[in-house]
C-alpha cells in the first residue's frame, strides 16, 4: 500500500521567514495530495491541495509543489506569522486504494514572534 | 450548520468496558471515516463508509466496529477497551468517496483507557 514520509517532524522559524515541509510517497498511482493544518485541540483542516496534473499551486502565502517523477511534494509558507504555528499533515490519495487517504506523521511548526 | 460533531469530547474508560464514540454530520455527505491519532504519528484510518449501509476496514480496524444506518451518523464502538486504544479519535466526512474529495474533520474525542 501507500507509504507517506514527512520531514521535518519539527520546524521552528522566525516570524517573517519562510517554512518548507516535504513529503514523499511510494504509490505512483497516487494523484491527489492535500495538506491539512491542525491547531491545538482541534481537528485537521484542509489548507491547500494539488492534483497530479499540476506542478504548483498557490493561495496567498501558501504554495504546494509536486514532482511526480521523484514522488515528492512540498508545502511552502512565506512571510510566516505566529498564527501559522500548528501541526501540518500531508496526505496522498490513490484510486487504487479506493480513494482513501494515507497521511504523513505531521510537522509541528513554531513561528517565533 | 454545525458540520461534524463528536461526542463525548473526552472520556476515561476502564479496560474491558464497552464504549461507543458518536459522530454526526449535517452536510449530507456520503462518505465518512474514523481515524485515530497517536503522539508523533499521523492519522491512521480505522474504518470507513462510502455510503449509508456500507462499511469497510481501514489500516487499523482490530478492536473496533462501526455501523452506518443512515447518512448522518457513524458511531465507532470499542467492544472491550484496552490501554493501547488510548488515543485521540477523529471522525471525518466527504461529499463522495474517492480522490479529490475534501475531508472535513470533527473536533475529536480524547480517550484514555486505564
Amino acid at each position: 500500500g501507500e507509504n507517506v514520509e514527512q520531514h521535518p517532524s519539527t520546524l521552528s522559524v522566525q516570524e517573517g521567514d519562510s517554512a518548507v515541509i516535504k513529503c514523499t510517497y511510494s504509490d505512483s498511482a497516487s494523484n491527489y495530495f492535500p495538506w491539512y493544518k491542525q491547531e491545538l485541540g482541534k481537528g485537521p483542516q484542509l489548507i491547500i491541495d494539488i492534483r497530479s496534473n499540476v506542478g504548483e499551486k498557490k493561495d496567498q502565502r501558501i504554495a504546494v509543489t509536486l514532482n511526480k517523477t521523484a514522488k515528492h511534494f512540498s508545502l511552502h509558507i512565506t512571510e510566516t506569522q505566529p498564527e501559522d504555528s500548528a501541526v501540518y499533515f500531508c496526505a496522498a490519495i490513490s484510486n487504487t486504494n479506493a480513494g482513501k487517504s494515507t497521511f504523513g506523521d505531521g510537522t509541528t511548526l513554531t513561528v517565533k514572534p | 450548520i454545525a458540520g461534524i460533531t463528536q461526542a463525548p469530547t473526552s472520556q476515561i474508560l476502564a479496560a474491558g468496558r464497552r464504549m461507543t464514540l458518536r459522530c454526526t454530520q449535517d452536510m449530507r455527505h456520503n462518505a465518512m471515516y474514523w481515524y485515530r491519532q497517536d503522539l508523533g504519528l499521523g492519522l491512521r484510518l480505522i474504518h470507513y463508509s462510502n455510503t449509508a449501509g456500507t462499511t469497510g476496514k481501514g489500516e487499523v480496524p482490530d478492536g473496533y466496529s462501526v455501523s452506518r444506518a443512515n447518512t448522518d451518523d457513524f458511531p465507532l464502538t470499542l467492544a472491550s477497551a484496552v490501554p493501547s486504544q488510548t488515543s485521540v479519535y477523529f471522525c471525518a466526512s466527504s461529499a463522495q468517496a474517492g480522490e479529490g474529495e475534501t475531508q472535513y474533520f470533527g473536533p475529536g474525542t480524547r480517550l484514555l483507557v486505564l
